[in-house]
C-alpha cells in the first residue's frame, strides 16, 4: 500500500529562518507524481508543486525550493527566508496508479509557524 | 477564473441526524473528489467521480455515506445518520481529469461539528 510519512508534526521558527519539511513515501509503482500542498488557517489547499517520478531535477522557486532524492523515497521543501505569511499546514502527497485513473495519498502534514 | 465551491461552510447537527453538503467544481473540470479531513490528519479520500460516474468510491462507508453528481457538473455528500466520528472537514476537489499527473484544486471546507 502506498504510505506518506512527514515525521515532523510542527515546527516553529522565528521570521528569515530557513526551514526544511521532511517527505519520505513509499509505492510500488514505477511511475508516480509527488506533491506538496499548502493549507492556510482558511482551510483552503493551495497546490505548490508536482513532480514526477522521472524527473529528479531539483527545483527552485521563489523562496521556495524541492529536493526530490528516489535513492532515499524522499520528496523535502524548503522555505529559504521564511515569513510570518509562510504559517500554514504544509502536506505532502503520492498520485498512485488505479484500475481507473488515479487517488491521492497525503501525508498527516506539518503544521509550520514562523514567528515575527 | 471561480474556484472550487461549497457550502455550507459550517454544520453542526446532532448524532442521528442527517446532513448534506454540496459542491461546485471549476467549470470544464471531469473529476470530482470528496475527501474527509480530521483535525490534525490529512485529508482521505471518500469518493471519487469521472463525469457522473463513480471510479473510487472504496473507502466511502457506504451503511451511512452516499454521493451523487448529476449531469457531472455539481455534486451533494449526505450523511445518514451522522456519528460522532463524522466530525471533520469535507473537502471537495476537482481536476480537469483523473490521472496521476492532474493537480487538484481545493475549496474551502465544510466543518462539520456532530454533538
Amino acid at each position: 500500500a502506498q504510505k506518506v510519512t512527514q515525521a515532523q508534526t510542527e515546527i516553529s521558527v522565528v521570521e528569515k529562518e530557513d526551514v526544511t519539511l521532511d517527505c519520505v513515501y513509499e509505492t510500488r509503482d514505477t511511475t508516480y507524481y509527488l506533491f506538496w500542498y499548502k493549507q492556510p488557517p482558511s482551510g483552503e489547499l493551495v497546490f505548490l508543486i508536482r513532480r514526477n517520478s522521472f524527473d529528479e531535477q531539483n527545483e527552485i522557486s521563489g523562496r521556495y525550493s524541492w529536493n526530490f532524492q528516489k535513492s532515499t523515497s524522499s520528496f523535502n521543501f524548503t522555505i529559504t527566508a521564511s515569513q510570518v505569511v509562510d504559517s500554514a499546514v504544509y502536506f505532502c502527497a503520492l498520485s498512485e496508479t488505479k484500475t481507473s485513473g488515479s487517488r491521492l495519498t497525503f501525508g498527516e502534514g506539518t503544521q509550520l509557524t514562523v514567528n515575527p | 477564473e471561480a474556484g472550487v465551491a461549497q457550502s455550507p461552510r459550517y454544520k453542526i447537527i446532532e448524532k442521528r441526524q442527517s446532513v448534506a453538503f454540496w459542491c461546485n467544481p471549476i467549470s470544464g473540470h471531469a473529476t470530482l473528489y470528496w475527501y474527509q479531513q480530521i483535525l490534525g490528519q490529512g485529508p482521505k479520500l471518500l469518493i471519487q467521480f469521472q463525469n457522473n460516474g463513480v471510479v473510487d468510491d472504496s473507502q466511502l462507508p457506504k451503511d451511512r455515506f452516499s454521493a451523487e453528481r448529476l449531469k457531472g457538473v455539481d455534486s451533494t455528500l449526505k450523511i445518514q445518520p451522522a456519528k460522532l466520528e463524522d466530525s471533520a472537514v469535507y473537502l471537495c476537489a476537482s481536476s480537469l481529469g483523473g490521472a496521476l499527473y492532474n493537480e487538484q484544486f481545493f475549496g474551502p471546507g465544510t466543518r462539520l461539528t456532530v454533538l
